[in-house]
């Protein structure tokens, strides 16, 4: 079964960093075009970020808001997915969401239960 | 972005009632990139409909989609007291994704 774990939800004040980690199972991260989605509180979805699998070239996009302070990284040896988040802004605090591309629909079916990232003083 | 507006942004409907909502998208986009969604509070998204009009597997059948360009419509033909969520419609046309607002369901 495909699963994904988020973990790494935090307190952390304006200006400072945060990584959050998914672990994967009933997958392999390598092969899967996998996804950062946030959903701050009592609003919609919004997309942070993606990573292609490895043999479509295993590029990453970001959304406009998060260019240039979040990264996304895997570790296949752990079967896990990062989002490493700096400059961390009041607006970043949201539900941080984990998600792969199933293989039989094309589309994002299976998410974690997310983790909560509060950015604050 | 590709904007995706959703109506209504609420409904409010008895038991057994025929619910429709629409997604307008602020370009074409391809039959085969667009979804819907439902969340529950708290909860995770869960796809109901992919590619404009494939139910996902293990959704009920009272689910439908359809549409075409830039507009977009999700049916439960029945609604259930289960139902109670918000639908969002979501396009992967091109990057980054994006959603609609979404229409939160009530019963009445």
């Amino acid at each position: 079964e495909v699963q994904v774990v988020e973990s790494g939800g935090d307190l952390v004040k304006p200006g400072g960093s945060l990584r959050l980690c998914c672990a994967a199972s009933g997958f392999t991260v390598a092969n899967a075009w996998m996804s950062w989605v946030r959903q701050a509180p009592g609003k919609g979805l919004e997309w942070v970020g993606r990573i292609k699998s490895n043999s479509d070239g295993g590029t990453v996009d970001y959304t406009a808001p998060v260019k240039g302070r979040f990264t996304i990284s895997r570790d296949e040896s752990r079967n896990t997915l990062y989002l490493d988040m700096n400059s961390l802004e009041i607006e970043d605090t949201a539900v941080y969401y984990c998600t792969t591309v199933d293989r039989t629909t094309a589309w994002y079916v299976a998410w974690g239960q997310g983790t909560l990232v509060t950015v604050s003083s | 972005d590709i904007q995706m507006t959703q109506s209504p942004s609420s409904v409010s409907a008895s038991v057994g009632d025929r619910v429709t909502f629409t997604c307008r998208a602020s370009q074409i986009i391809r039959s085969t990139k667009l979804a819907w969604y439902q969340q529950k509070p708290g909860k995770p998204p869960k796809l109901l409909i992919y590619a404009a009009s494939s139910l996902q597997s293990g959704v009920p059948s009272r689910f439908s989609g359809s549409g075409s360009g830039t507009d977009f419509t999700l049916t439960i033909s029945r609604l259930q007291p289960e139902d109670i969520a918000t639908y969002f419609c979501l396009q992967a046309n091109s990057f980054p994704l994006t959603v609609g607002g979404g229409t939160k369901v009530e019963i009445k």
